[in-house]
């Protein structure tokens, strides 16, 4: 299985809604990332797990919150999203961070829209 | 620094050689990459080229590499219209997280 994917592939939320967006691999690798893409630009590293820890926050504000349960797991829990949050969010994995050659596996991402 | 820098548009005609242009300056980049995006889509890693390299074939894909010019190209031979993507380009910073650093993005759009 060299997939990643990623849950729902579209979610419509209010500024005072709390929503969760899921990723998962079976592919062993042991770094997962959450990137926010805005129409027209590359994505942008929001936050890096590395064994289940987190070794990278680019300065998310709090309102992002991220989780990784378990090594296949990862979790982005949303509340009190602004409209500027709209954008569409990939999760990627590796096989570990460290290595100078860092393949990155990205899932097909969650469209967000916050009203 | 990091930054990578690519021309936005390309335009060609089908069964011609596309070439996208990246320049990079974090000349301590070990590995540079091409993803490529289709519309709604996440990123799919296309070919790789390791900095001691001047030149890799894939295929229809070429990419060469100009070191000392810190200049990446990618070569699409005989280009058709599910070649129209977006692509980027995107080195390693070695600054010890190897995050990747994308460039902005070049739509290549493939006509009859």
């Amino acid at each position: 299985d060299t997939e990643v994917t990623q849950t729902p592939k579209h979610l419509v939320m209010g500024m005072t809604n709390k929503k969760s967006l899921k990723c998962e691999q079976h592919m062993g690798h042991r770094a997962m990332y959450w990137y926010k893409q805005k129409a027209k630009k590359p994505p942008e590293l929001m936050f890096v797990y590395s064994y289940e820890k987190l070794s990278i926050n680019e300065s998310v504000p709090s309102r992002f919150s991220p989780e990784c349960p378990n090594s296949s797991l990862l979790n982005l829990h949303l509340h009190a999203l602004q409209p500027e949050d709209s954008a569409l969010y990939l999760c990627a994995s590796s096989p570990n961070q460290g290595s100078p050659y860092n393949e990155q596996f990205f899932g097909p991402g969650t469209r967000l829209t916050v009203l | 620094g990091e930054d990578v820098e690519q021309s936005l548009f390309l335009s060609v005609r089908e069964g011609d050689s596309s070439v996208i242009n990246c320049t990079y300056t974090d000349s301590s980049s070990t590995y540079l990459y091409w993803y490529k995006q289709e519309p709604g889509a996440g990123l799919q890693l296309l070919t790789y080229i390791f900095s001691n390299m001047d030149m890799k074939q894939d295929q229809r894909l070429t990419v060469l590499l100009n070191k000392k010019d810190k200049h990446l190209s990618l070569r699409i031979a005989d280009t058709q219209t599910g070649d129209s993507a977006i692509y980027f380009c995107a080195e390693s910073n070695r600054g010890g997280y190897n995050k990747l650093i994308f460039g902005a993005g070049t739509r290549l759009a493939v006509h009859p």
